[in-house]
């Protein structure tokens, strides 16, 4: 079993349609981390999160500590949104280090 | 400003030599790290540097592989004798402090070895 579990693992939506990708973990965590990855390969940093929720433009992502999972939300869904959303987590019982999922492959069509 | 940069973009070698993969990290920022993607495969830790204080080499796969950061700046990951289970996308992040911060990531190097 992964230590960090996305869901689904692929994704196609409508343009417009709201979209929730879903990350569960085992462990106690410092932070989790949702990431973007296009297809050209780059990453970009979404959020940090350790508690609550955090908002930026149309995306927000939500943390609920106690029962160890975060959901990425996307209002309003648009064709530059297609990429890989990764959720990694950094826990003192990895060393700190960052855990990476697999990744979520969103596909929204126009 | 200047986001972390990566070189080369692409690198394709023979199994058996050894490769040289150099990041520049964002200037000011005290913590890199290097991470590695292979294909179908999720991202995974392989070091990390924080200011003077000794590398987390938790992460590196075997004794092949070695990073270095010169100046508290430039970092270089060498693999000496590459095989070909080492192609991936090589990437490397930086943040201002730590790992409690947001970290910012590289384009990455594609290594294939032939």
């Amino acid at each position: 079993k992964n230590e960090v579990e996305q869901s689904p693992q692929n994704l196609t939506a409508q343009e417009g349609e709201f979209i929730t990708i879903n990350c569960s973990y085992s462990v106690g965590i410092s932070a989790l981390h949702w990431l973007q990855q296009h297809p050209g390969g780059g990453i970009v940093s979404l959020f940090m999160l350790s508690s609550g929720k955090k908002k930026h433009g149309r995306l927000i992502a939500t943390i609920n500590i106690q029962e160890k999972h975060s959901s990425l939300h996307i209002t309003a869904s648009h064709p530059r949104d297609s990429a890989v959303y990764i959720c990694a987590v950094r826990s003192s019982q990895y060393g700190n280090k960052l855990v990476f999922g697999a990744g979520t492959i969103l596909r929204v069509k126009s | 400003g200047a986001g972390v940069s990566q070189s080369p973009s692409n690198k394709v070698t023979e199994k058996g030599k050894d490769v040289e993969l150099r990041c520049d990290p964002i200037s000011g920022h005290t913590a890199l790290y290097w991470y590695r993607q292979s294909l179908g495969q999720g991202l995974e830790f392989l070091i990390y540097f924080q200011g003077n204080s000794a590398p987390d080499k938790s992460g590196l796969p075997s004794d092949r592989f070695s990073a270095e950061r010169t100046g508290g700046s430039v970092s270089t990951l060498t693999i000496q004798r590459t095989q070909q289970e080492d192609s991936a996308v090589y990437l490397c992040a930086s943040s201002p402090l730590g790992r409690g911060d947001t970290q910012y990531f590289g384009p990455g190097t594609r290594l294939t070895v032939l």
